[in-house]
């Protein structure tokens, strides 16, 4: 099983692009989420999922959007990149007992 | 508004030493809290976690948290520190009963001296 996956690992953009970051995962886990990791911040929540067709907001989701239509996939979009989101973020799943599976991160450059 | 602290944003300890690494919370119920390690270019690890019953939890690697109320507190300990434990660990607390929204800490940085 290959856990949590995610895509690409390192990733640069101009102010003003868009582009998705991607996560799957093989564990069949309903609970699905999205993290920034900030030096001196620790992580924060973006937005997360309980489901297929199901998501919420979690501390900072302005600037992102996210949808879940399957099990497995839980994408997250920038629409319009801006350098505060420079940052690295993780994709996370919840197992049994509350137990967070990490994805190994993404980490994100907006110049 | 819920929060964590830690404290210390960077310790170095000897190897073979203890080592106490410290976490408050603010909330009046009981939370969920939790103890997360990540070591460079890595996600996240969970070492332990509490939710209730016995205040001292028992963790991987070595590591255990007391939870006390008194001092709305979930310390992390090892009594003897190998180099493989450097690494940034993190702090984490689920309010109202649920884990969907985990609130983490800023983290401290662990350094193992030989």
């Amino acid at each position: 099983n290959a856990g949590v996956t995610q895509t690409p690992k390192f990733q640069v953009l101009k102010t003003g692009q868009s582009m998705t970051l991607q996560c799957a995962q093989d564990m069949n886990h309903e609970y699905m989420s999205w993290y920034r990791q900030d030096p001196g911040m620790g992580l924060r929540l973006i937005h997360y999922s309980v489901g297929a067709g199901i998501t919420d907001q979690g501390e900072v989701p302005n600037g992102y959007n996210v949808s879940r239509s399957t099990t497995e996939d839980f994408p997250l979009r920038l629409l319009s990149a801006a350098p505060s989101q420079t940052s690295v973020y993780f994709c996370a799943t919840r197992g049994d007992n509350e137990k967070l599976f990490f994805g190994s991160g993404t980490q994100l450059s907006v110049l | 508004a819920q929060s964590v602290t830690q404290p210390d944003i960077h310790i170095t300890v000897s190897e073979g030493a203890s080592l106490e690494l410290r976490c408050n919370y603010s909330y009046g119920a009981t939370p969920y809290l939790f103890w997360y390690v990540q070591s460079p270019g890595q996600g996240l690890q969970l070492l332990l976690k509490y939710f209730s019953g016995d205040t001292l939890v028992q963790g991987i690697k070595g590591f255990e948290a007391e939870f006390k109320r008194s001092q709305s507190s979930f310390n992390l300990r090892k009594p003897s520190v190998h180099w493989s434990d450097a690494a940034e660990y993190f702090c984490a607390v689920g309010y109202g009963g649920a884990t969907n929204k985990l609130i983490f800490g800023t983290g401290t940085l662990l350094a193992v001296q030989p």
